[in-house]
């Protein structure tokens, strides 16, 4: 069975500044990803980035990157220089014939 | 744009009636999931279809049904449905028959408000 627990109910940023979205898993499975999206207001969820556990590197798309520490089982999304469009809900998530979610996180971008 | 399209956008009925929710997949994925999102329970599997067959169930009620066509289109149905079935329902696509491997794009979901 997966798990994913996200601690931080709600985030605050200044425009410009960097976050770190925190998240931590559990996973019985060998070979596993990991996954971010963004739901916004509007309620549609939008796929950000995806970490798989035997990537040596850490993902990176644009302005979105996973900080993948597999040893203490954590796969935090940092976003670099925030926009005011950031502020959204952000679930980290696992599985692979399914997707298991955590409880999300709402970051708040303000001017 | 995902590339995955959820019809309706938004469905209000009543409380014992019969909706049927539509998705159609990413061109070229085979694979169509099904979630739902509910302010108590999160965000929840509920079923996968991988070119019409059904390669696993997750919380699903008796009540909910799903099928894939030949076009790869999904259907998921609910019957006599209960105030508590008022959620936003996901699909989502791609292109694995085994897993939401590396991409898992969601459609914009549509959301179910029964009164």
């Amino acid at each position: 069975a997966q798990k994913i627990t996200q601690t931080q109910p709600g985030m605050f940023v200044q425009e410009k500044e960097a976050v770190t979205l925190d998240c931590t898993y559990d996973t019985s499975d060998p070979s596993y990803g990991l996954f971010w999206y963004k739901q916004p207001s509007s309620g549609e969820m939008i796929f950000l980035i995806y970490q798989g556990s035997y990537d040596q590197q850490n993902a990176t798309e644009g302005r979105y990157s996973l900080n993948f520490q597999k040893a203490r089982k954590s796969a935090n999304l940092v976003i670099s220089a925030s926009q005011l469009g950031d502020s959204a809900m952000y679930f980290c998530a696992t599985g692979f014939q399914k997707l298991v979610f955590g409880t999300g996180t709402r970051l708040l971008v303000s001017p | 744009d995902s590339g995955v399209t959820q019809t309706p956008k938004h469905l209000i009925t009543a409380t014992g009636q019969r909706v049927t929710l539509r998705c159609s997949p990413r061109s070229g994925d085979l694979s169509v999931y099904w979630y739902q999102q509910s302010l108590d329970q999160g965000l929840q599997f509920l079923i996968h279809y991988y070119n019409g067959e059904e390669r696993a169930k997750g919380n699903i009620l008796e009540r909910f049904s799903a099928q894939q066509f030949p076009d790869l289109h999904s259907e998921l149905n609910l019957s006599s449905l209960e105030l508590g079935d008022s959620a936003l329902y996901f699909c989502a696509s791609s292109v694995h028959s085994t897993g939401m491997n590396t991409e898992a794009f969601f459609g914009q979901g549509t959301r179910l408000t029964v009164v």
